[in-house]
């Protein structure tokens, strides 16, 4: 079971926008500015696409947003396009002095 | 552009010791850490420990204390893992990956390719 919650599944259509939460405790998400969010493609590496809670590192696209609110994480994709199917994770830094991840949601472009 | 360059494929026996290498390039790599992850078949993302490249401090998940060591060698800017008394739920991808466009170790955000490793008994 991992330590973050994330649905299993959001899906949307092309051009709509959609939010995958991303609920910890006052352990981590609540109580770090060090939350970050990944893409994963099939068999392929994890993309950071959120730093920081809400900070884009460089080259990632602006349809990407990240916030905050008490103990649970968003990240929103706007503008979906076919592209953005992917598994996508939250982390968090978590007061054990560990790095803790969401269980991952599966975005399907419909 | 930064790059972590992981070694190959590795197909051990149970209760053997694995060593995966990571090589870095692009950036100044004494002046960051690495993060290792690893996700098993089907799985989600599992965070491993994190090692400074330069003083070499190493900070570990709870369940791989005692079974993992890791290091690097900054004359090659190269990282290495190394899983020691491997069981069949050690077979998963594992990543290195740095946190060169992050302010903090917690948002590692340059990632490695994987390293697949099997473990058979």
């Amino acid at each position: 079971q991992s330590a973050l919650t994330q649905p299993a599944s959001v899906s949307g259509s092309p051009g709509q926008s959609i939010t995958i939460s991303c609920t910890g405790s006052s352990s981590d998400v609540g109580g770090s500015n060090y939350v970050s969010w990944y893409q994963q493609q099939p068999g392929k590496a994890p993309k950071v696409i959120i730093s920081d809670v809400s900070n884009r590192p460089s080259g990632v696209s602006t349809r990407f947003s990240g916030s905050k609110s008490g103990n649970t994480a968003s990240l929103t994709i706007s503008g979906l396009q076919a592209d953005d199917e992917a598994d996508y994770y939250c982390s968090s830094f978590s007061s054990t002095n560990s790095l803790v991840f969401g269980g991952g949601t599966t975005v399907t472009v419909l | 552009q930064v790059q972590l360059l992981q070694s190959g494929v590795e197909v051990k026996k149970s209760g053997a010791s694995v060593k995966v290498s990571c090589k870095a390039s692009g950036y100044t790599f004494s002046a960051y850490g690495i993060t290792w992850v690893r996700q098993a078949p089907g799985e989600g993302l599992e965070w491993m420990g994190w090692i400074s490249a330069y003083t070499g401090n190493t900070h570990f998940a709870e369940k791989f204390e005692g079974r993992v060591t890791l290091t690097t060698d900054m004359s090659t800017s190269t990282a290495y893992m190394q899983l020691r008394g491997l069981r069949s739920d050690d077979t998963a991808v594992y990543y290195c990956a740095t946190e060169y466009r992050s302010s903090s170790r917690w948002g590692p955000t340059d990632w490695g390719q994987g390293t697949l490793v099997i473990v058979s008994s």
